[in-house]
C-alpha cells in the first residue's frame, strides 16, 4: 500500500516570498503522484500532477513540483507567493504502472497561509 | 466551478438516524467518487462508482452504502449515524475510471453534523 506523509501542517510567508510544501511517499511500485489545494470552503483542485516523463512539473498558477524517486519526495514549490494562495495544499499518490485503478491516497494536508 | 454538484450543502441530524448525501458529476463523466474529511482521519476515500458499477472500496463502514444510477448521478446512504459520523463529505468525479491518473473535479462537498 502507499503512503503520504505531509512534513509541515502548517507553513506560514510573507507575501511575495518563496515558499515550498513537503511530501514525501512511501511504496513498494511505482507511484504517480498529485497535489491538490483547497481554498476555504470549497472543494479540491488539481494543481498538477505526475505520471510519468520530466520530474519537474508545472502547474496552474505558477506552482511546480518536482519528483524526486531517490529521495521519494514530490515537494510543491512556488517563487512568489500572494494572498490568494492562502489555502490548503494535499498531497496524493496512487499506485503507478501502466492503466490504474488505484486509489489516491491523501497526505493529512498543509495549510498555507500568507501574510501581507 | 468545477461542474460537480453536491445536495445539501449542509444536514444536521440525529444520532441513529439515516440521511442521503446526492452527487451529479460533470457532464460526460463517467465516475464518481466519495471522500469523507475530518479532523482526525483527515481525507479518506470511501468509494468509486464507474458506469453504475462500484469500482473500488475504500475505508467505507457498513453502515454506509452508495449507488450510481443511470443518468450517473449518486447517492450516498448513511444509517445508524453516530457522533464520529460528523464530517465533511465530498464527491468527485473523473471521465473514465482510471482512478490512479485521472484528473478528479471535487464537488464543493455536504457538511454533515450529527448531534
Amino acid at each position: 500500500a502507499q503512503s503520504v506523509t505531509q512534513l509541515d501542517s502548517q507553513v506560514p510567508v510573507f507575501e511575495e516570498a518563496p515558499v515550498e510544501l513537503r511530501c514525501n511517499y512511501s511504496s513498494s511500485v511505482s507511484v504517480y503522484l498529485f497535489w491538490y489545494v483547497q481554498y476555504p470552503n470549497q472543494g479540491l483542485q488539481l494543481l498538477l500532477k505526475y505520471l510519468s516523463g520530466s520530474t519537474l512539473v508545472k502547474g496552474i498558477n505558477g506552482f511546480e513540483a518536482e519528483f524526486n524517486k531517490s529521495q521519494t519526495s514530490f515537494h510543491l514549490r512556488k517563487p512568489s507567493v500572494h494572498i490568494s494562495d492562502t489555502a490548503e495544499y494535499f498531497c496524493a499518490v496512487s499506485r503507478g504502472g501502466g492503466t490504474s485503478y488505484g486509489k489516491l491516497t491523501f497526505g493529512q494536508g498543509t495549510i498555507l497561509t500568507v501574510h501581507p | 466551478d468545477s461542474g460537480v454538484t453536491q445536495t445539501p450543502k449542509h444536514l444536521i441530524t440525529a444520532t441513529g438516524q439515516r440521511v442521503t448525501l446526492r452527487c451529479s458529476p460533470r457532464s460526460g463523466d463517467l465516475s464518481v467518487y466519495w471522500y469523507q474529511q475530518s479532523l482526525d482521519q483527515g481525507l479518506q476515500f470511501l468509494i468509486q462508482y464507474y458506469n453504475g458499477e462500484e469500482r473500488a472500496k475504500g475505508n467505507i463502514l457498513e453502515r454506509f452504502s452508495a449507488q450510481q444510477f443511470p443518468d450517473l448521478h449518486s447517492e450516498l446512504n448513511l444509517s445508524s449515524l453516530e457522533l464520529g459520523d460528523s464530517a465533511l463529505y465530498f464527491c468527485a468525479s473523473s471521465v473514465g475510471g482510471l482512478a490512479g491518473i485521472e484528473t478528479q473535479y471535487f464537488g464543493p462537498g455536504t457538511r454533515l453534523l450529527v448531534l
